[in-house]
C-alpha cells in the first residue's frame, strides 16, 4: 500500500523558516517524480513544486509565488522529501501536501494526509 | 500560464440527479486534462485523466469529455458520497489548477 505522510508542520512567525518532511513507503520513491501542493483554509489546490528524478537529472520546478523562498530536495536512500520554505508570508498559511506523480507527468497518483503549516505573528 | 475556471462554483443537487461541471482553459491544453475530487479534511483523489480516461476503481457513474479549451465532468446519477468538491488540473504545460467546485445538498 502507498503511503505519504507528512511532517513538520506548525506556527512560525512570518520571516521564519520551516522545514516539511514527506515519508515515502509502498512504491519505488527513488524512480517517482514529487511534488508539493498546499491549500489554503477555505481555497482551492496550487502547485508548489516539482522535483524530478536521479536518473532524470533531479531538478527541481517551482511555482511563481515560491520560487527563490523555497527549495525541494529528496533523500532517495531514506524514502523522504523535503521542502524548505524560508522567507515566509500570512499568505504561505496553508494544508501542504506531497504528491508522487504518473510517471513522468504531472498527474498525482498518491496524495499524503498534508501538514498544516501557519505564519502568523 | 494556462489559467483555469470552473463552472459554477457552488452546485446544490439532489441524489440521483445528472450532475454536469464545466472547466475551461485559456489556451488549448489537448486533452492533457485531470478531475479530482475532495472531502473535507481529506488529499483530493484523482478521478478522470486525459480528459475522459477512469481512473482504476473510480465508479462508471463519473465521467469526462472534451478537449482543447473545454471540458466537463458528468455524474450520472448522484450518489450520498459524491458531494464533494471537484477540481480540473491541466497537465499540457506544468499544472495548474482550477478554482473548484463545490457540490452540495439541494
Amino acid at each position: 500500500e502507498v503511503q505519504l505522510v507528512e511532517s513538520g508542520g506548525g506556527l512560525v512567525k512570518p520571516g521564519g523558516s520551516l522545514r516539511l518532511s514527506c515519508a515515502a513507503s509502498g512504491f519505488t520513491f527513488s524512480n517517482a517524480w514529487m511534488s508539493w501542493v498546499r491549500q489554503a483554509p477555505g481555497k482551492g489546490l496550487e502547485w508548489v513544486g516539482r522535483i524530478k528524478t536521479k536518473t532524470d537529472g533531479g531538478t527541481t520546478d517551482f511555482a511563481a509565488p515560491v520560487k527563490g523562498r523555497f527549495t525541494i530536495s529528496r533523500d532517495d536512500s531514506k524514502n523522504t522529501l523535503f521542502l524548505q520554505m524560508n522567507s515566509l508570508t500570512t499568505e504561505d498559511t496553508a494544508v501542504y501536501y506531497c504528491t508522487g506523480h504518473r510517471g513522468i507527468i504531472n498527474l498525482f497518483d498518491y496524495w499524503g494526509q498534508g501538514t498544516l503549516v501557519t505564519v502568523s505573528s | 500560464d494556462i489559467q483555469m475556471t470552473q463552472s459554477p462554483s457552488t452546485l446544490s443537487a439532489s441524489v440521483g440527479d445528472r450532475v454536469t461541471i464545466t472547466c475551461r482553459a485559456s489556451q488549448s491544453v489537448s486533452g492533457w486534462l485531470a478531475w479530482y475530487q475532495q472531502k473535507p479534511g481529506k488529499a483530493p483523489k484523482l478521478l478522470i485523466y486525459k480528459a475522459s480516461s477512469l481512473e482504476s476503481g473510480v465508479p462508471s457513474r463519473f465521467s469526462g469529455s472534451g478537449s482543447g479549451t473545454e471540458f466537463t465532468l458528468t455524474i450520472s446519477s448522484l450518489q450520498p458520497d459524491d458531494f464533494a468538491t471537484y477540481y480540473c488540473q491541466q497537465y499540457h504545460t506544468y499544472l495548474t489548477f482550477g478554482p473548484g467546485t463545490k457540490v452540495d445538498i439541494k
